[in-house]
């Protein structure tokens, strides 16, 4: 069964620094997709990237951008010139077919 | 003009009530989901349905029985409540192929007493 992890249950970051938010997933197979949604306090759940496994190239939106490791299994999401507005909970997904498994969430705490 | 609206945002239910929450979703989507969202925040999927068809069913009781009218419409009804059903139940849509991101409702607060 495929699986996510996100090792870090919290983080701070100062407003205006770099922060990388880590996931790893397990799968056997080679053709998924990959996400990363943000949560803030009004509970809506907003996709912030994705990426296909097929595309070697990172995407990039912004001031987000991932680093897709495929054989390693890993989709780290890093947020440039944070802002107090990336406040929230954030998810890393995975999706092959019917399912779409969610990570337990990364809480990103950004400091004035 | 909401892409997935789901009714009502918040409900206060006493225990052993049957109450139901609305979903729909005006995105030409093919699947539709029901997550809850336990107090931790974990997501956990529900049911998928596909086409009106039930794909996935995660070993949910049996009291939580999901409905879709049309491809556009997935409603969640729930028999006898219990104090563990509070929780944020979201409902998604998205299309199966490709397998891109899914699209989610706001969320409904449900809350036992």
């Amino acid at each position: 069964a495929q699986t996510v992890t996100q090792s870090q249950p919290e983080m701070s970051v100062q407003e205006a620094e770099t922060v990388t938010l880590s996931c790893t997933y397990d799968t056997s197979e080679s053709d998924y997709y990959l996400f990363w949604y943000k949560q803030p306090p009004s509970r809506q759940m907003i996709l912030v990237i994705r990426q296909e496994a097929y595309k070697q190239q990172n995407a990039t939106e912004n001031r987000f951008s991932v680093n897709f490791q495929k054989a390693a299994k890993s989709f780290s999401l890093k947020i440039s010139d944070s802002q107090l507005g990336d406040a929230a909970m954030y998810f890393c997904a995975y999706r092959r077919d019917d399912k779409i498994i969610f990570g337990k969430g990364t809480r990103l705490h950004i400091l004035p | 003009d909401t892409a997935v609206s789901q009714t009502p945002k918040y409900l206060v239910t006493q225990m052993g009530n049957d109450k139901s929450i609305k979903c729909e979703q005006n995105l030409g989507h093919d699947t539709m989901y029901w997550y809850k969202q336990d107090s931790k925040k974990f997501l956990k999927i529900m049911f998928s349905y596909n086409n009106k068809e039930l794909i996935i069913n995660e070993t949910v009781p049996n009291r939580f029985s999901p409905k879709s009218p049309d491809k556009a419409h997935l409603n969640l009804h729930i028999n006898s409540l219990e104090l563990g059903d509070s929780a944020v139940y979201f409902c998604a849509s998205s299309l199966r192929r490709p397998n891109t991101e899914a699209f989610f409702g706001q969320g409904t607060r449900l809350t036992v007493v």
